[in-house]
């Protein structure tokens, strides 16, 4: 079965510093995958996602994620934080299988020290 | 530019109380979905839908069933409420396995 883990339940960081979340997935083939951010009290905004080709992806707000096929890994980056991009934030997994469904992993909220 | 809609954004509703929860989105997706995100739990998925009259389960259905009468349009309905049912709903449509969900702004309820 899929499954998406987020190993980091919170993380802090300082504005300007740069920015890693982790996300390791489970599946056999190659996967759809999407990182998504929540701001307090909305919904949740795609920020960026991979279903082929080249594995580094660009996102909205200069996000950008690597997908590592030998590490099972979508890990998303920030080269520059502000204090805005403090969110909490989703990775999730789909199938090439017509299903439409995702599996969401458990999330990082992330803090911006000013 | 497009939208998911939540009827209401926050409910507070009472126990054993029929709760209907609304969702219309304006992009003409096939498939829309009901999740519930609770913390540390992420999202779980509790019904979806395909097409016009059709739904399938997701992972957490019990006490819950839905209906899409209209394309646009996708109801949860809580039959009893129960306290445990507290949380935000969440509602997405999609149009491909590729495109990624669009979510409406969410729905806290709280029951009583």
């Amino acid at each position: 079965a899929q499954s998406v883990t987020q190993p980091d339940i919170h993380i802090t960081v300082s504005e300007g510093a740069s920015l890693e979340l982790r996300c390791n997935y489970s599946y056999g083939a190659t996967p759809y995958l999407f990182w998504y951010v929540q701001s307090p009290g909305q919904g949740l905004q795609l920020l960026l996602k991979y279903f082929s080709g080249d594995t580094l992806v660009q996102g909205i707000k200069g996000f950008e994620a690597e997908f590592k096929r030998s590490q099972s890994s979508f890990n998303l980056r920030k080269p520059s934080v502000h204090w805005s991009d403090a969110a909490e934030y989703f990775c999730a997994v789909g199938e090439d299988t017509g299903t439409y469904k995702y599996i969401f992993g458990t999330g990082t909220r992330l803090k911006v020290l000013a | 530019d497009v939208k998911v809609t939540q009827s209401s954004r926050y409910l507070v509703k009472r126990t054993g109380e029929k709760v209907f929860l609304e969702c219309v989105q304006d992009m003409d997706h096939e498939n829309m979905f009901w999740y519930r995100q609770d913390p540390g739990l992420g999202l779980r998925l509790i019904y979806f839908s395909y097409d016009v009259k059709m739904k399938e389960k997701g992972d957490i259905p019990e006490g819950y069933s839905v209906s899409r009468e209209k394309k646009e349009r996708f109801s949860l309905i809580l039959e009893s409420a129960s306290t445990n049912q507290t949380s935000m709903y969440l509602c997405a449509s999609s149009s491909s396995d590729r495109d990624g969900y669009t979510f409406g702004s969410g729905t806290r309820l709280t029951v009583v």
